[in-house]
């Protein structure tokens, strides 16, 4: 089943922060971040696995609550060039780990 | 040190022609994945390959659909006798192994367009 993500789309002025949420109705062992610019490949932005840490580097980070089946992606300070349309993609829990389902997504435009 | 790559980055088939739509994975990456893409929608999962076997076809549509991973050269996607319905644009990914974290890198993408 798709998890949803909210909100469906945020516009931002640059240094602006956003949260985007990614909440799933099965146990999850993983969500992975995308970005993708539009014609473009979504790039890889982090994956959070079940018991491990929050991620982060500079002013992306995410979390992952495994009680309530929910993921947060943080963008702090937003830049230009953080412009594009990201996505969770999950992988439950007890199945098969390589086997990604993934959210509409949420398109971010970060204005000057 | 390149990433994923596809080819061909634009197809236009008319209805009723094959379309082939090829994946080299990252180098010392052995485990390739197809995901297509709907205008506004996510990606959606089609199959999973390792070098000369499909491990999980589970994504992928019963009839017309075919994928390979031969131990040499790129992975194909095969669609037989193409309908209008399979405009999507088709991603490629791969990952070094399928472990704890199987993380996955993906390619440009092939933008097949059906007239």
């Amino acid at each position: 089943q798709q998890p949803v993500q909210s909100p469906q789309a945020v516009i931002l002025r640059e240094g602006e922060d956003a949260v985007i949420n990614c909440s799933s109705s099965k146990a999850l062992y993983s969500v992975h971040w995308y970005r993708q610019k539009h014609g473009e490949a979504p790039v890889f932005l982090m994956i959070l696995l079940k018991g491990g840490e929050q991620k982060g580097h500079e002013k992306i980070s995410a979390s992952f609550n495994e009680k309530k089946q929910q993921s947060s992606l943080y963008l702090t300070a937003s830049q230009l060039s953080y412009s594009g349309t990201y996505f969770c993609g999950t992988a439950a829990s007890g199945g098969s780990n390589y086997k990604l389902t993934f959210g509409k997504g949420t398109l971010l435009t970060v204005n000057p | 040190n390149a990433g994923v790559m596809q080819n061909p980055r634009h197809l236009v088939r008319r209805r009723g022609q094959e379309a082939r739509l090829r994946c080299s994975p990252m180098k010392g990456h052995s485990h390739v994945y197809w995901y297509r893409q709907l205008p506004e929608e996510g990606l959606k999962f089609m199959v999973y390959l390792q070098k000369e076997n499909i491990i999980d076809e589970s994504g992928m549509p019963k009839e017309r659909f075919s994928a390979e991973f031969p131990k040499e050269g790129p992975s194909i996607l095969r669609i037989q006798q193409v309908v209008r319905g399979d405009s999507a644009a088709y991603f490629c990914a791969s990952s070094p192994l399928v472990g704890v974290s199987n993380e996955q890198f993906f390619g440009p993408g092939t933008r097949l367009t059906v007239l």
